[in-house]
Order: C-alpha cells, then sequence, then structure tokens
C-alpha cells in the first residue's frame, strides 16, 4: 500500500526555537497533503492543507505565520513551527490522498511528537 | 457541514467476544466513511472505507462496517475480538471530490483476557 513517511519521529526543542518537520510521499505524487495537530487523549484536527506549487490553506484558528507550510516538490511538504513555545507540544500528523476514481483515501504518516521546553 | 460523533470513548470487551464501535454522520452531500485504527507510539491505519458501493464494508483484520442511511450510521463491528485489537479507533468522513477528512472523537478499545 501507499506509504507517507515523515521526519523526524520525535523532537524536542527550547522555547523560541523554530522546528521544521518533514512529510514524504515515498511511493505515489501528491499535490494535495495535509497537516493534523493531535493533542493528547484528543481527536485529529485538521490544521492546513498543503498545495504543490501554490500557498498553503490554513483552517479557522491555526496561525499561518506561525505554521509556515512549504509544498516544494510532489512527493515532500513541510511544516515548520516557528518561535515554538510549549503549548506547541503536540503530536503532528501529516497525510496524503490518492484518488482511487471513487474517492479519496488518505494514508498517514506515522506522526512527529514535538516537545517544547 | 460535516461531522462525526464517536458515541463511546471507551469500549471494553473479553478476548473472543463480539466488537462492536458506534459511529453516526453528518453530512450536507454523499458521504466517503472511513475507519481508522492508531496503536500506541504508532500512524493511522486504514482499516476500511466506504465509498458509495456495497453498504456492507469488510476491511482488514476481520473487521466490517454497515452503513445505513437512514439512520446515518457506520458502525465497525468484528465478531471476535483479539488481543491485538487493543487501540484507539477513529471514525472519519470526508466528501468525494473534497480532500478534507473529519474525524470523530475517537474510541478507544480495551480487550481483557
Amino acid at each position: 500500500g501507499a506509504v507517507v513517511s515523515q521526519h523526524p519521529s520525535w523532537v524536542i526543542c527550547k522555547s523560541g526555537t523554530s522546528v521544521k518537520i518533514e512529510c514524504r510521499s515515498l511511493d505515489f505524487q501528491a499535490t494535495t497533503m495535509f497537516w493534523y495537530r493531535q493533542f493528547p487523549k484528543q481527536s485529529l484536527m485538521l490544521m492546513a492543507t498543503s498545495n504543490e506549487g501554490s500557498k498553503a490553506t490554513y483552517e479557522q484558528g491555526v496561525e499561518k505565520d506561525k505554521f509556515l507550510i512549504n509544498h516544494a516538490s510532489l512527493t515532500l511538504s513541510t511544516l515548520t513551527v516557528t518561535s515554538a513555545h510549549p503549548e506547541d507540544s503536540s503530536f503532528y500528523i501529516c497525510s496524503a490522498p490518492i484518488n482511487s476514481g471513487r474517492g479519496e483515501t488518505q494514508y498517514f504518516g506515522p506522526g512527529t511528537r514535538l516537545l517544547v521546553l | 457541514a460535516q461531522s462525526v460523533t464517536q458515541l463511546d470513548s471507551h469500549v471494553s470487551v473479553s478476548e473472543g467476544t463480539p466488537v462492536l464501535l458506534r459511529c453516526n454522520y453528518s453530512s450536507s452531500y454523499s458521504p466517503s466513511l472511513f475507519w481508522y485504527v492508531q496503536h500506541p507510539n504508532k500512524g493511522l491505519q486504514l482499516l476500511l472505507k466506504y465509498t458509495s458501493a456495497a453498504t456492507l464494508v469488510k476491511g482488514i483484520n476481520g473487521f466490517e462496517a454497515e452503513f445505513k442511511k437512514s439512520e446515518t450510521s457506520f458502525h465497525l463491528t468484528k465478531p471476535s475480538a483479539h488481543m491485538s485489537d487493543a487501540a484507539e479507533y477513529f471514525c472519519v468522513v470526508s466528501v468525494y471530490n473534497f480532500n478534507k477528512f473529519y474525524f470523530g472523537s475517537g474510541t478507544k478499545l480495551n480487550v481483557k483476557p
């Protein structure tokens, strides 16, 4: 099946620093990828849609200047958490869709656990 | 608007007994519905999906779900639970040609020996 990878799998950083998370589709191309955030014991919340070759679209309440998204190629999207603070500590998950002709199926990366001290 | 309600946050069953995880959805359009499983410290794995074909959908590991439009439900079932089924399960709704996925709040399945 389709594989989506994320790097790093976990990261610890100091408050005020920036952290970059990569999302790659390993065996298929994705013009669109999605970034989610999952707080402990909560569900996944869609943060933004990453669009290859154009600007990302953000969900309501998500700060675009804080969560910078770049979709540089058909297999890579990056999420940069700028000036991270402890409240940004979360589990960040990306996904990429494959359209089988009867709708989209999302394939999810394994997630990146971010801890901001 | 699309939304998903998972009616139980926790379900506990004994090994070998049936599993029922409940999901109700709301959608302005004909929905696609999915069940994903998340094991601790692992990524989300697709169990099964409904995309307007057969209403009874069979997935991996013996799971199946039935789409009932009249009840706006998509409950997940398995005849006999296995210890390895212990995980968190998410019901998801999407709309054809719309990429966005809307997640339910999740149901944590505990399987007792």
